[in-house]
């Protein structure tokens, strides 16, 4: 069971590029989310879902877009990259369903972006 | 809205021994749940443990286990029986009832264990 994969593990871009990260979760889970990780701290919402079709705002969104066309796979745009936007990214996904994983939510191996 | 705070950046303890990492936070919802996850070198983010709010017994897994007071707001994380596995950042986090089941994390506490 792979769980939630996240590609690439690791980039670098140029100021001003743009990119998507990739993920994919097989678990059937109905949320995503998308948090970014900065040295030394902890992570912080960037945008999340509640299903196919629907998106919102967390609480560092500007720079970033996402789309999600089906349950599996949530991913996180990047446009015109900027140096504050070095950090690495987490994706994860939960279940409102009952069960041992209710409201757990469960991470991808993360990417580490950074922007020169 | 919630915030999380954890007051240690780092913490160091013998091997073998038992450490406390102390997590507070603010919220004025009555039904919550707060998790500790681990984040080891490998960045991967591990789930070690979970509390209801609603449920006033302390949740525990193995040699973990938390002292959850409500009324301080207050979720703490012992560690018994430290093991060379168990350095790394720890991080507590608060997730609010139904909804979209989004975390608030802490800014994390490194633990070290010295053999």
């Amino acid at each position: 069971n792979a769980g939630v994969t996240q590609t690439p593990k690791f980039r670098i871009l140029k100021i001003g590029q743009s990119m998507t990260l990739q993920c994919t979760q097989d678990m059937n889970h109905n949320y995503m989310y998308w948090y970014r990780q900065d040295p030394g701290m902890g992570l912080k919402l960037i945008y999340y879902s509640v299903g196919a079709g629907i998106t919102d705002k967390g609480e560092v969104p500007n720079g970033y877009n996402v789309s999600r066309s089906t349950t599996e796979d949530f991913p996180l745009r990047l446009e015109l990259a900027a140096p504050s936007q070095t950090s690495v990214y987490f994706c994860a996904s939960s279940t409102y369903l009952g069960g041992q994983s209710k409201n757990i939510q469960y991470f991808g191996a993360g990417t580490r972006l950074s922007v020169l | 809205a919630q915030t999380v705070t954890q007051s240690q950046p780092e913490m160091s303890v013998q091997e073998a021994e038992t450490v406390t990492l102390s997590c507070t936070y603010d919220t004025s919802e009555s039904d919550y749940y707060l998790f500790w996850y681990k984040q080891p070198p490998s960045r991967q983010m591990i789930l070690v443990i979970r509390q209801e709010a609603y449920k006033q017994q302390n949740a525990t897994e193995n040699r973990f286990s938390v002292n959850f007071q409500k009324a301080a707001k207050s979720f703490s994380l012992k560690i018994s029986d430290s093991q060379l596995g168990d350095a790394a950042m720890y991080f507590c986090a608060y997730m609010g009832w139904g909804g979209a089941q989004k975390l608030v994390f802490g800014q994390g506490t490194r633990l070290t264990i010295n053999p």
